[in-house]
């Protein structure tokens, strides 16, 4: 059983269209973290949320920590093509080691 | 700053043959190390983890190990491939103060390829 189930998988839209994906989960963790990571290089952090509720925005990102802890959304607007890439929640776990869903593989197309 | 290296970037190897796989970090000290193994479609799976020098966690049994022989420096290793081994090698460092703020930090990667 996978901890944190993301969602869709896989996405493919046009350029200047909103999207939001998701991680969800059954447990509740003290903090959630979103990574993106592009074709052959390693994941790059994003944002760190802690608080229940809290809301974090990085230009055109927009991070949502559910009120209970145990899910996560990423919205974009107006998307754009360099916004493509696999799109990482996580989560901590015993001596800092970090679980990592499985991504959503974002496509934005031209 | 703190930078990660990670290499060599992509690696051919025979069924059977050894491996050796480095990374290493500069700017830091005590760093928690880790080993992800990333392969398609199953997402990133933790294979080791160093909270200090001599110290290593393993998470999944496997054909891999691996050793920190310097605090910044940590090896992953196989005396004779599988297969199964193929994927996208990952190593990443954290630091124990300010984690889970900053998160980890990622290499760039080594895709071996299991021939």
């Amino acid at each position: 059983t996978q901890l944190l189930e993301q969602s869709p998988q896989f996405l493919s839209i046009q350029e200047g269209e909103n999207l939001t994906v998701y991680c969800n989960s059954s447990s509740v963790f003290s903090s959630l973290q979103w990574y993106r990571q592009e074709p052959g290089e390693g994941p790059v952090l994003l944002v760190t949320v802690v608080t229940g509720g809290e809301v974090k925005k990085l230009k055109r990102l927009t991070f949502q920590f559910g009120d209970a802890r145990k899910d996560s959304s990423l919205h974009i607007t107006a998307a754009q093509t360099g916004d493509t890439g696999l799109y990482l929640c996580a989560v901590g776990g015993r001596d800092d080691k970090i679980i990592f869903g499985k991504g959503t593989r974002l496509h934005i197309l031209p | 700053s703190q930078t990660i290296h990670q290499w060599p970037a992509t690696l051919v190897q025979p069924v059977g043959s050894p491996l050796s796989l480095e990374c290493t970090v500069e700017g830091t000290s005590n760093p928690n190390l880790y080993w992800y193994r990333q392969a398609a479609g199953r997402g990133l799976q933790l294979l080791f983890y160093s909270v200090g020098i001599g110290q290593i966690s393993s998470e999944v049994p496997q054909n891999l190990s691996a050793s920190r022989p310097q605090d910044r420096q940590f090896i992953l290793s196989s005396k004779k491939l599988l297969l199964s081994d193929s994927g996208f090698y990952l190593c990443a460092w954290s630091d124990g103060q300010f984690y889970p703020t900053y998160g980890y930090t990622f290499g760039s990667g080594t895709r071996l390829t299991v021939v």
